[in-house]
């Protein structure tokens, strides 16, 4: 019954592999995120997609590639991996896309590695 | 623009001690403010929000918070430390991005609770 779900956990791959991470909610929410996790522990937003429509697109390199089949997934697609991709990406839903008086509920994070 | 400052990077209590975690947000709307907790190695938890209730905000495992607008700050605490509070916490204010809101994430404050 995980309300956010991520696949998979970890992920260790060659630079210039291409690798997809998943994330599935049940909980009925509207509204996906990802966020990308740095060595230092600093959360930033990367996308956030509101019923398959992507809402927010913060500065991030082209080789990622978010992916909303419908309002339950959002898969994020990464090319040509770098050794600087290497961290903690988070998927999160939120009911509606307004974030007031409600909250976003976090998968478990896939740690990725990249050699 | 709205952000996040986490006064203290790290924070060392003794178990039984009162926990104080300093958090001040700058907004140019109302604010809704949460603090999430990530255990080593896990997802994010969500401890309490503010929404423009009460001021004086109560949530889980005996954490509160109090929104106090006048010093822009929202100051996690805890009577008593217990062993398994140890983790990183994360203040954050929920945001506008374009047509959205987004999380916007403080740097994090490392709780280390001393036997």
């Amino acid at each position: 019954d995980t309300a956010v779900s991520q696949t998979p956990k970890y992920l260790v791959t060659q630079m210039g592999n291409d690798k997809s991470i998943k994330c599935e909610q049940n909980l009925g929410h509207d509204t996906m995120y990802w966020y990308k996790q740095d060595s230092k522990k600093f959360l930033k937003i990367m996308f956030s997609y509101n019923n398959k429509e992507l809402i927010i697109n913060e500065t991030v390199p082209n080789r990622f590639s978010p992916k909303s089949p419908d309002k339950a997934h959002l898969n994020l697609h990464i090319n040509s991996l770098e050794l600087g991709d290497s961290a903690v990406y988070f998927c999160a839903s939120s009911p509606g896309r307004s974030l007031v008086n409600t909250e976003a509920f976090f998968g478990q994070g896939t740690r990725l590695t990249v050699v | 623009a709205q952000s996040v400052t986490q006064l203290d990077s790290h924070v060392s209590v003794s178990e039984g001690t009162p926990v104080l975690l300093r958090c001040n947000y700058s907004s140019s709307y109302s604010p809704s403010l949460f603090w999430y907790v990530q255990h080593p190695n896990k997802g994010l938890q969500l401890l309490l929000k503010y929404t423009s209730a009460a001021t004086l905000v109560k949530g889980i495992n005996g954490f509160e918070a109090e929104f106090k607008k006048s010093e822009t700050s929202f100051h996690l605490t805890k009577p008593s430390a217990h062993m398994s509070d140890a983790a990183e916490y994360f203040c954050v204010v929920s945001a506008r991005s374009g047509s959205a809101r987004q999380l916007t994430f403080g740097s994090g404050t490392q709780l280390t609770v001393l036997p």
